[in-house]
């Protein structure tokens, strides 16, 4: 089973600074990486598939990149509904793992 | 529109048993492979089961092997997942989810439903 972790556990930042969110596995995982986030009392929303890609409709600040075993989550300027859970996972190998996710919250 | 309306849940005693059911509508349903993922209260989301679209394939985590059951109506455009030997551990919300494409599974997932707790607890 391929071991997703995530750092920080919790991010404090404010409106307009930059983000960066980390998600480490403990295999390769090619560019198989998947980032979601997550509004407390709702479904997770996709944000970034296959390392780099945008899923639709979401916005150019967010941006992710990395191969193999380090990856990153980057939101180039914060806006106040950012502020969510963002969680990682792997789609390279069964079973599907997610990281324990990453709180962003507001300063 | 995409949309999956999700049903089931509820309070269970240890070692009982519940169907969660997910209603899709709005697009084509027996093209796309479906899956379950569910958040433990404090915890992150852990993957639990995935079926293929025509339900040849399905696939479980560990952790609810030989317990969960995935299965799928493709007439009725409903998944459902059968949780029996229910244990506290077992609590969380569970959520259906679309995989991205269809005609294969690649195993990342799109629409959400709105998701429902399963509270395991005597």
């Amino acid at each position: 089973e391929i071991v997703l972790t995530q750092s920080p556990a919790t991010l404090s930042l404010s409106p307009g600074e930059r983000a960066t969110l980390s998600c480490r596995a403990s295999q390769s995982v090619s560019t198989f990486l998947v980032w979601y986030l997550q509004k407390p009392g709702q479904a997770p929303r996709l944000l970034i598939y296959d390392a780099s890609n945008r899923a639709t409709g979401i916005p150019a600040r967010f941006s992710g990149s990395g191969s193999g075993t380090d990856f990153t989550l980057t939101i180039s300027s914060l806006e106040p509904d950012d502020f969510a859970v963002y969680h990682c996972q792997q789609r390279s190998s069964w079973p599907l793992t997610f990281g324990q996710g990453t709180r962003l919250e507001i300063k | 529109e995409v949309q999956l309306l999700q049903s089931g849940g509820g309070l269970v005693q240890p070692g009982g048993s519940l169907r969660l059911s997910c209603a899709a509508s709005g697009f084509t349903f027996s093209t796309y492979a479906m899956n379950w993922v569910r958040r433990a209260p404090g915890k992150g989301l852990e993957w639990v089961s995935s079926i293929t679209g025509s339900g040849d394939s399905t696939y479980y985590a560990d952790s609810v092997k030989g317990r969960f059951i995935i299965s799928r109506d493709n007439s009725k455009n409903t998944l459902y997942l059968q949780m029996n030997s229910l244990r506290a551990e077992d609590t969380a919300v569970y959520y259906c989810a679309k995989d991205m494409y269809a005609l294969g599974s690649y195993k990342m997932f799109d629409y959400w439903g709105q998701g429902t707790l399963v509270t395991v607890s005597s």
